[in-house]
């Protein structure tokens, strides 16, 4: 098993510049997520899926975009960067049923200049 | 909206001391995650706690549950520098097709010589 892979790893970006994040995870996890992360925040959720076709809105949804056409991709779309999305961005799966955590990939490292 | 409090957020220790990272919770909830996270790395995760009064054990690391107390500790034992890492609780809020971790700011640890 891969896990939860994420790429790229690292990119840059220009304001207003539209890319997207893909997250792909090998595990058959019903549900999953993107999280960013910036200093002294923690982690806050940007959208979630808890399964193909059904993706819901997180704490810091606005400049995102989700889909979720298979139980495998969950990709984020930035529609036109800006400086604020400069961020560690990180995908997690799991499952819905109780008592399991979920599992981080690596992350992506964006910075919008 | 569920809060999430970590404290202390910054931990200097020596070797061989103890100490307690608290995990406070604003909601009911009865799931609690921990996970640690080394300098620009990815989410490890550390104990899954599920009920009240549940209490997980690994080497020098043990997590309790309070749900009555919304309180969640993370003890630290005869600490060595390999913990230092940033620790983070987050709490699992589940209703109909909501599915949300919400993240602590984290504890950033360092155990010194």
């Amino acid at each position: 098993n891969a896990g939860v892979t994420q790429t790229p790893k690292f990119q840059v970006l220009k304001t207003g510049q539209s890319m997207t994040l893909q997250c792909a995870q090998d595990m058959n996890h019903e549900y999953m997520s993107w999280y960013r992360q910036d200093p002294g925040m923690g982690l806050r959720l940007i959208h979630y899926s808890v399964g193909a076709g059904i993706t819901d809105q997180g704490e810091v949804p606005n400049g995102y975009n989700v889909s979720r056409s298979t139980t495998e991709d969950f990709p984020l779309r930035l529609l036109s960067a800006a400086p604020s999305q400069t961020s560690v961005y990180f995908c997690a799966s799991g499952l819905l049923a109780g008592g399991e955590t979920q599992y981080f990939g690596p992350g992506t490292r964006l910075l919008v200049l | 909206e569920l809060k999430v409090e970590q404290n202390p957020l910054f931990l200097s220790m020596q070797e061989g001391k103890n100490y307690t990272i608290y995990c406070n919770y604003s909601t009911t909830s009865d799931r609690l995650y921990w996970y640690r996270q080394d300098p620009g790395k990815s989410l490890e995760s550390l104990f899954v706690l599920l009920s009240n009064g549940a209490v997980k054990q690994e080497g020098r690391l043990m997590a309790s549950l309070d749900t009555k107390a919304r309180l969640s500790t993370l003890h630290i034992t005869a600490a060595v520098h390999d913990l230092s890492a940033t620790y983070f609780c987050a709490v699992d809020q589940r209703g109909g097709s909501n599915y949300k971790l919400t993240f602590g700011k984290g504890t950033l640890l360092t155990v010194n010589p």
